[in-house]
């Protein structure tokens, strides 16, 4: 099976503006969680999608947003860019079952975004 | 407020060396608990998980002690390998909420 990507691999946006980062999990997953990673917050939870709803969410500002279409491929969007938005943006998927035990999240390469 | 605390941040073992990091955790309702392993450039990979029924669980190399009394939960890698070298991270999850709370990483360097 292909694993769980993530385009585009790099972006550099300046501030004010918005972007839109796209996940594809792994076939036959259907949750996907977004993770936040920078050198000084380490790996924060932004927000788990299942079956096109938010099921979870982390404590960011509603500048950070997500979606997650029937195929189950997500997108992130976050907009009016800050300088502290830079970092390395992860999509993980998980098999897991609506009820069911947890399960493990495959993680992808990552988006990494510079805001300057 | 930290839900897992990870130590230490940096680790410098020689080859053929035991790594140990260590983890704690704060919500007793945690029940699984996995360790992941960052190379640059890469997203984390699952290395090994545990859940508390059982207090240790070893796969190859990699090794998770798990204590529940004390909330602490810990990775040990044998035999350490320069291609060990890595950010490892702890986490914890609690079943009904696909969230996952990550310890602060360990970065491995493992001389040869």
């Amino acid at each position: 099976k292909a694993g769980v990507t993530q385009t585009p691999r790099y972006l550099i946006k300046t501030r004010g503006q918005q972007v839109t980062l796209s996940c594809s999990p792994i076939s036959g997953h259907r949750s996907v969680s977004w993770y936040q990673q920078t050198p000084g917050q380490g790996l924060q939870f932004l927000f788990e999608y299942f079956s096109e709803t938010q099921r979870n969410k982390g404590n960011f500002p509603g500048r950070f947003s997500g979606r997650q279409f029937s195929n189950s491929r997500s997108e992130m969007n976050v907009s009016t860019l800050e300088l502290g938005d830079s970092a390395l943006y992860l999509c993980a998927s998980s098999p897991v079952l609506a009820g069911g035990p947890i399960e493990t999240q495959y993680f992808g390469p990552g988006t990494r975004l510079l805001v300057l | 407020q930290q839900q897992v605390k990870q130590s230490p941040q940096s680790l410098i073992v020689q080859k053929g060396g035991i790594s140990i990091i260590n983890c704690a955790y704060e919500n007793t309702a945690f029940d699984y608990f996995p360790w992941y392993q960052q190379f640059p450039g890469k997203g984390p990979a699952l290395l090994i998980a545990i859940r508390p029924d059982v207090s240790e669980k070893k796969e190859g190399r990699f090794t998770i002690s798990f204590n529940k009394s004390a909330k602490q939960f810990s990775l040990h890698i044998m035999d350490s390998q320069p291609g060990d070298s890595a950010t490892y991270f702890c986490a914890a999850s609690y079943s009904g909420f696909n969230k996952f709370y990550f310890g602060s990483g360990t970065k491995l360097n493992v001389k040869p």
